[in-house]
């Protein structure tokens, strides 16, 4: 089955480092991938996404790639803040008509430092 | 538009008690799914359903019963319930031909004494 291992936390950085949240997958086919970010107290929110191999997903500075040669999806981005501070998960689905499930890494804690 | 509701936002229950959680969206999305979330383990699908009148269990189903007979809500409902069921419970929607994944409701804080 579908499975996703991402890296363990939590994450601590000073505002301004960079972020790397490594995010490796297991699946048949030609999954889509995902980003979930989870603030303090709230559901999840999508991130960002690819749906094919070097696509590249970006949203608020947040980057990744997906790289089917490595079956990796990691997150990075230059700068954070301090209000980047929340879980991450890195998530998939298969494509087309087997769509509906979506499978989540464990999450990671980042937190930020002024 | 209000997207994926759930209610209530916080629940105590006894073991034994049942309850339901209630789901509600108004996107017109025919996939709907529950998860669980503990602390080191991410989020586990309980059940899911890709439309009104079909359901399936997903990873974690035991204790755990839902029924879809319209598109908008899909309800779960604890039957028995028990310690090892405290969890934060999320509700998800998305529609069956859209590559933006799910969306999530706000979550349900459960905990059973």
């Amino acid at each position: 089955g579908n499975s996703v291992t991402q890296m363990e936390g939590p994450v601590t950085l000073s505002e301004e480092a960079f972020l790397t949240i490594n995010c490796t997958y297991t699946a048949t086919g030609y999954p889509s991938l995902f980003w979930y970010v989870q603030y303090p107290g709230e559901g999840l929110q999508l991130l960002l996404k690819a749906t094919k191999a070097d696509d590249k997903g970006s949203n608020k500075g947040f980057e990744a790639t997906y790289r089917k040669e490595t079956t990796s999806f990691h997150l990075e981005k230059g700068s954070v803040q301090v209000s980047d501070s929340a879980v991450y998960f890195c998530a998939l689905t298969n494509s087309g008509g087997s769509n509906y499930k979506l499978t989540f890494g464990k999450g990671t804690l980042l937190t930020v430092n002024p | 538009n209000a997207g994926v509701t759930q209610t209530p936002k916080f629940q105590v229950l006894k073991t034994g008690q049942s309850m339901t959680l209630q789901c509600a969206q108004d996107m017109n999305h025919e996939y709907m799914s529950w998860y669980r979330q503990d602390p080191g383990m991410g989020l586990r699908l309980i059940h899911y359903s890709v439309g009104a009148g079909i359901t399936d269990q997903g990873e974690v189903p035991n204790g755990y019963n839902v029924s879809r007979s319209t598109t908008e809500d899909f309800p779960l409902r604890l039957l028995s319930a028990a310690p090892s069921q405290t969890s934060v419970y999320f509700c998800a929607s998305k529609r069956r031909d859209s590559d933006y994944g799910y969306t999530f409701g706000s979550g349900t804080r459960l905990t059973v004494v």
